[in-house]
């Protein structure tokens, strides 16, 4: 099973439209957990910390489920600005850094 | 406020030439220090971090070395670059070692 694993899309929606995001990972002593969004050709960007109660911030909400090791984002009333590709990363076994998702790639269309 | 720096944005080099990639942050002490590579089409591959001066672990076995010679500096070396180098380097910080990690805007990096 791979450390961290996502559905590489591409995601196709229209603005307005709700979607949500699935990743995977394999290491159950993770302690930290975040979404990433990466626009074409630029660094990373954190978008959120996931925690354990699930969060919201704005449009986006993030889910975890520790027993399942499954993390949601979730994306209400999509905008044009949101097309990106979104990467999902939790902390690696020694506490010591990231693992980094490949991504899912959103596209909002008008 | 934080900030990270990284240059150059782009390098073209030929293969067996060596590379040098500085980064830089200000704002903050005793950053914990990142280098990725990111290759056309995957995903962020670590390959270094460094929690202080002088103290570098690395992750993936390459003709690629990082240093740390200041607090707030990170370093990426090689004496002699392959085809297969080619891709987005990226240096990250965090306070915490962990915890979230920002990133600086990347050097393209094209061997030819």
């Amino acid at each position: 099973r791979k450390e961290v694993e996502q559905d590489p899309g591409p995601f196709n929606v229209p603005e307005g439209a709700t979607v949500a995001f699935n990743c995977t990972y394999s290491n159950s002593a993770s302690q930290s957990f975040f979404w990433y969004r990466q626009d074409c050709r630029k660094e990373p960007k954190l978008l959120m910390s996931v925690y354990s109660s699930g969060n919201e911030d704005g449009r986006f909400t993030a889910q975890l489920n520790r027993a399942s090791q499954y993390i949601s984002l979730l994306i209400r009333d999509s905008k044009l600005s949101d097309s990106a590709t979104y990467l999902c990363v939790v902390n690696n076994q020694a506490g010591t850094a990231l693992i980094f998702g490949k991504g899912t790639t959103l596209s909002v269309s008008s | 406020s934080q900030t990270i720096h990284q240059w150059p944005a782009t390098l073209v080099q030929p293969v067996g030439s060596p590379l040098s990639l500085e980064c830089t942050v200000e704002g903050t002490s005793n950053p914990n220090l990142y280098w990725y590579r990111q290759a056309a089409g995957r995903g962020l591959q670590l390959l270094f971090y460094s929690v202080g001066i002088g103290q570098i672990s690395s992750e993936v076995p390459q003709n690629l070395s990082a240093s740390r010679p200041q607090d707030r500096q990170f370093i990426l070396s090689s004496k002699k670059l392959l085809l297969s180098d080619s891709g987005f380097y990226l240096c990250a910080w965090t306070r915490a070692r962990g915890g979230e990690q920002y990133f600086g805007p990347g050097t393209r990096l094209t061997v030819t």
